[in-house]
């Protein structure tokens, strides 16, 4: 089966600047993650969905991040303005319905460099 | 969610067994102990998971202590393409809560194995 796909590979931007990230996620999975990666770290949670419906978001900084999944397939995550604290890697994953214990998949991520 | 400690690095031999260690002693009873790795420039990849019982795959076995406070990942043959960054996970397997489903990484252990 086709992985998780994302899209761009990478981006550099200005503070200040606005940038979106593209998800497409495993067919048939119902939920989606968007997790943002620090340089050393591991992954931490940004806004999960299930289908088009945001179960937890309580991670994602609302003043300048937001996600959509309209049509409960593709995501979008974008950031206006951006900060140089924001230059991570955004990763994406999808997985069957929770219940299922399916483990979840990720695509490679964007990395995003903010100067 | 259950908090899990790991040793931040390990080194192993080529050809001989890898064992990555993992505690997890406030795990609940709905909680399941996912491994997940992460090599350089790519997004975290799903290794195995398990309740209580132990769990053999085609990448690795999983043994959970009797307890569960504990695991142990064996990678049997360690490649030098096993050196990542492996990531013990605790996830609530049913529904309820915020953390539903979802996967909380913490710092992970840096396996490298050396020819």
């Amino acid at each position: 089966e086709a992985g998780v796909a994302q899209s761009p590979r990478y981006k550099i931007i200005e503070k200040r600047q606005s940038v979106a990230f593209w998800c497409n996620p495993i067919s048939g999975h119902a939920t989606l993650y968007w997790y943002q990666q620090i340089l050393g770290q591991g992954p931490k949670l940004l806004i999960q969905f299930q289908n088009n419906g945001v179960v937890d978001d309580s991670q994602l900084p609302k003043d300048r991040f937001s996600a959509e999944r309209l049509k409960g397939v593709d995501s979008t995550l974008k950031i206006q303005p951006a900060k140089l604290e924001d230059s991570a890697v955004y990763l994406c994953a999808s997985s069957l319905e929770p219940g299922s214990n399916s483990p979840l998949h990720f695509g490679n991520g964007t990395r995003l460099t903010v100067t | 969610d259950a908090k899990t400690t790991q040793p931040p690095s390990m080194d192993c031999a080529e050809g001989r067994a890898a064992n990555l260690p993992c505690n997890h002693s406030t795990i609940s009873g709905n909680e399941y102990v996912y491994w997940y790795r992460q090599i350089h420039s790519q997004g975290p990849q799903y290794i195995i998971h398990g309740l209580k019982n132990n769990e053999t795959n085609e990448m690795a076995s999983l043994i959970i202590t009797e307890d569960r406070k504990s695991s142990t990942l064996i990678l049997p043959h360690a490649t030098l393409r096993d050196t990542a960054v492996y990531y013990c996970i605790v996830r609530v397997g049913t529904a309820g809560g915020t953390s539903y489903g979802k996967l909380t990484f913490g710092q992970g252990t840096i396996l490298t194995v050396h020819p």
